[in-house]
């Protein structure tokens, strides 16, 4: 079954940029999806079809697709951007919605 | 602005049946579809169901199809998922959204709830 891999953590200083990655089997064919969640919140659409933002998301929030890796960006980070980011893709291989294992931002 | 609000959730045994409820606003339920998913410590995020803006298609994660089953209710704004013969692992936190597309569905959550915890134990 199709597996997205992302990095369990990533810490960055305030005003810093955060990156975190999304991995998988021929990932440039398909469409990447990027949630932010903060515990005990509903999650949130960040990022849609590899790299179109939602209104209401701020341009500091980006996402790119170069190949088989999937980007979400952060620039000049916050504290309010410490949550749980993870990506999601439609597999139409296997006809199922596949989620990353989600990655932690912290911000230090 | 867009609400989704999920209700029903609670302590189950394992067997049993439990029927949540979501209930939307702020936008026009009727030419959306809607999903449900769950997210568990164990298991991450996964998505369980989803059904047509018309109500007409419905579509299943293979870990609950044949159990569970997803219905909506336009004149109420409210998507309901049934869920039977209830298994432990079904343990979750479990989500209602929106779909962003209109008059289709292409697995994109744009609207979430806050979740409703289903707890499957004797």
């Amino acid at each position: 079954s199709y597996v997205l891999t992302q990095p369990p953590s990533v810490s960055v200083a305030p005003g810093q940029t955060a990156r975190i990655t999304c991995g998988g089997n021929d990932l440039g064919s398909k469409s990447v999806h990027w949630y932010k969640q903060k515990p005990g919140q509903a999650p949130v659409l960040v990022v849609y079809d590899d790299s179109d933002r939602p209104s209401g998301i701020p341009e500091r929030i980006s996402g790119s697709k170069p190949g088989n890796t999937a980007t979400l960006t952060v620039t000049r980070v916050e504290a309010g951007d410490e949550a749980d980011y993870f990506c999601q893709v439609w597999d139409g291989r296997d006809d199922r919605v596949v989620f990353g294992g989600g990655t932690k931002l912290t911000v230090l | 602005q867009v609400q989704v609000v999920e209700s029903g959730g609670g302590v189950v045994q394992p067997g049993r049946s439990l029927r949540l409820s979501c209930v939307v606003s702020g936008f026009d339920f009727s030419i959306y579809g809607m999903h449900w998913l769950r997210q568990s410590p164990g298991k991450g995020m996964e998505w369980v169901a989803v059904i047509s803006f018309e109500g007409s298609n419905t579509h299943y994660a293979d870990s609950v199809k044949g159990r569970f089953t997803i219905s909506r209710d336009t004149s109420e704004n409210t998507v309901y998922l049934q869920m039977n013969s209830l298994r432990r692992e079904d343990t979750a936190v479990y989500f209602c959204a929106k779909d962003r597309t209109d008059y289709n569905y292409e697995y994109v959550f744009d609207s979430w709830g806050q979740g409703t915890l289903v707890t499957v134990s004797s």
